[in-house]
């Protein structure tokens, strides 16, 4: 069964730092991976989408690197700023309609 | 643990007809449930946000007139795509939030519904 699990589950920063937010999944058998941003009270804003056979998205300050052998996600913050502050998921998918198994999220403060 | 169920999981019909899917709450009242879309290696994308009791707030580009949302109850929301298209072949999944008053309640997903327009 595909589990995933994110570290930290908090995190609190201050304005500008550059910050890593790591995804592990059980199973390397994936689809693709994609992290998801969830503001308070509001749906889930897709990110970045890693398919199985890419290394790594970039998307402004945003990248995202997939090691399927090892089986892990890292999400790459640069320069973080207050507006950045919300709960970033992960979530793989095992194949094309299947289910998501997502991780349990990070809780991102960054201080201005 | 929280289940949100999505019924059915997977249509098969032809170009012109109307397909209803259902997201259910199966043991905590949803106050609000979210439908999203995702078509073939995207992202999954947000379509609309649905309260109980009012009407859905779509994403900009979604039709209203086209996806019709339904939350009548706590638990219980629908997605109607109607006259659909091949266009409209996708993967919708849709999610479900309870605890009115609580906004940072997690999001529980169903696990889907392929469809598939001929």
């Amino acid at each position: 069964k595909q589990e995933v699990t994110q570290i930290p589950a908090a995190l609190s920063v201050p304005e500008g730092e550059n910050l890593v937010l790591n995804c592990s999944f059980t199973d390397s058998a994936i689809y693709n991976l994609q992290w998801f941003r969830q503001d308070p009270g509001k749906g889930l804003t897709s990110l970045l989408l890693i398919q199985s056979s890419q290394r790594e998205q970039t998307s402004g300050r945003l990248n995202a690197s997939l090691d399927k052998s090892s089986g892990r996600s890292t999400l790459y913050i640069a320069a973080s700023q207050p507006g950045d502050s919300a709960t970033y998921l992960c979530a793989v998918v095992l194949g094309y309609g299947q289910n998501f198994v997502f991780g349990p999220g990070t809780r991102l403060s960054v201080l201005p | 643990g929280a289940v949100v169920s999505q019924h059915p999981s997977r249509v098969i019909c032809k170009s012109g007809t109307s397909v209803k899917i259902e997201c259910r709450s199966l043991d905590f009242q949803a106050t609000t449930m979210f439908w999203y879309r995702q078509f073939p290696k995207q992202s999954l994308m947000l379509m609309a946000t649905s309260n109980e009791g009012s009407k859905a707030t779509y994403e900009q580009g979604v039709e209203k007139d086209k996806f019709l949302i339904n939350h009548a109850s706590l638990t219980l929301s629908t997605l109607t795509v109607t006259s659909a298209h091949p266009e409209d072949s996708s993967f919708y999944i849709c999610s479900a939030r309870g605890g009115q008053g609580f906004r940072n309640q997690p999001q529980h997903f169903g696990d889907g519904t392929r469809l598939s327009i001929l």
